[in-house]
Formats: C-alpha cells, sequence, structure tokens
C-alpha cells in the first residue's frame, strides 16, 4: 500500500473563486495517478488519469498536473460554482491496486 | 446498463451475525474491487480480484472473505460481524491496466451493533 496524502483535509472557497489543491506520493513508485471526485450520497467518479511527468489534463473548470519526479499532483478548480462541493479523492496506481488518499473536501459557499 | 449494482443498499447486524454483501457488474471489466469507507480515512482496499479466478488481499482483509464467483460477479463475507466493521462498503472494477478508471457501485451502508 502506498502513502498518498491530500492537502488539505478540507476548503471553503466563494463562489466565482479559484482554488487547487495537492496530493503527494512516493515518486518512486509510480504507475499512473487517479483524480475522483465523490459528491455526498454518490459514488466516486473519475475525472483524470495521469500517466506521464508534465501531464496536465482538463475537464471543463476542472484542471490537473503532474509531477512525477517530485511526487505532487496539483487539481485547480476554476470560478467554484456550489456543484463543484465534493470530496476529491486522488489514488496512486501500483499493479492492479489504487491506494487513495484521504481526500480534500471542498465547500462552495454561494 | 446498470454498470455496477451492490446489494443490499442498507444492513444492520448484531455483533456475531454473519452476512454476504453481493457486487455485481456488466461492464465486462477484469478487475473488481471491495473498499469500506471510514470517516476521515477515504477508501480503503478490503479484497481485490484481478481476474475471474483470483483474489487477493488489500490493505484491510482481516474479518471479511470474498468469493470472485464468474467474470461479473464478486462478493465479500462477513462471517462474525464486529462493531469495528460498521462502514461504507464500495464494490469497483476496472479495465486492467494502470491507465483505466475505476467505476464504483452505489454504496451498501452496513451497521453492526
Amino acid at each position: 500500500i502506498l502513502n498518498v496524502e491530500q492537502s488539505p483535509q478540507s476548503l471553503h472557497v466563494q463562489e466565482g473563486d479559484s482554488t487547487n489543491f495537492t496530493c503527494s506520493f512516493p515518486s518512486s513508485n509510480f504507475y499512473a495517478l487517479h483524480w475522483y471526485r465523490w459528491e455526498t450520497a454518490k459514488s466516486p467518479e473519475a475525472l483524470f488519469v495521469m500517466t506521464l511527468n508534465g501531464d496536465e489534463k482538463k475537464k471543463g473548470r476542472i484542471s490537473a498536473t503532474l509531477n512525477t519526479k517530485e511526487g505532487y499532483s496539483y487539481l485547480y478548480i476554476k470560478g467554484s460554482q456550489p456543484e463543484d462541493s465534493a470530496t476529491y479523492l486522488c489514488a496512486l496506481n501500483n499493479d492492479y491496486k489504487l491506494s487513495f488518499g484521504a481526500g480534500t473536501t471542498v465547500t462552495v459557499r454561494a | 446498463n446498470a454498470g455496477v449494482t451492490q446489494t443490499p443498499k442498507f444492513q444492520v447486524l448484531k455483533t456475531g451475525q454473519s452476512m454476504t454483501l453481493q457486487c455485481a457488474q456488466d461492464m465486462n471489466h477484469n478487475s473488481m474491487y471491495w473498499y469500506r469507507q471510514d470517516p476521515g480515512m477515504g477508501l480503503r482496499l478490503i479484497y481485490y480480484s484481478a481476474s475471474e479466478g483470483t483474489t487477493d488481499k488489500g490493505e484491510v482483509p482481516n474479518g471479511y472473505n470474498v468469493s470472485r464467483l464468474n467474470k461479473r460477479e464478486f462478493s465479500l463475507r462477513l462471517e462474525s460481524a464486529a462493531p469495528s466493521q460498521t462502514s461504507v462498503y464500495f464494490c469497483a472494477n476496472r479495465l486492467a491496466g494502470s491507465i483505466h478508471e475505476q467505476f464504483f457501485g452505489p454504496g451498501t451502508r452496513l451497521t453492526v451493533l
């Protein structure tokens, strides 16, 4: 099981503001990094799967970057909306398994 | 297509009782997983099945057993439930390969009294 750390644990952001948060992992054990979005009372849903150092992925107002050499990934939310309120999970792929971080819970205030 | 289905959605057990959580998928994916989710701890892997006919322990396997009945179905059994097993359980599947995302079922909320 790989040690995946996410920070901060939670954050509040005003509607319209942008925000970002971090996923850190041991850089020597890297196959792929996954980001999932998890809304309350629902199941996690995949946002991005990233494999290459320098990878940047974007889906609407949400984007992510990956630095495998230093062992981190950032997730950005531009112009936050109430529907962005969710827990964002990062997971590191190791063979057949994913090791999940504890998540960053984002609350967007209207 | 239903994707990943789990039954039951909710269950209350008494300490010492046994039960099986069912998971089925219609996505024809090779790998299936069982996780538990507890507050502040994210998702922890209980058991997984990389392909039909194989099962392996994850991070927190104690107190659980699994059966990969066929490619579609992967069940999780609690032989003697304990209050520490109160949690939300998620089943997931994935096409084999690191670039592929996992797909999650709706979850089973289990309370052990």
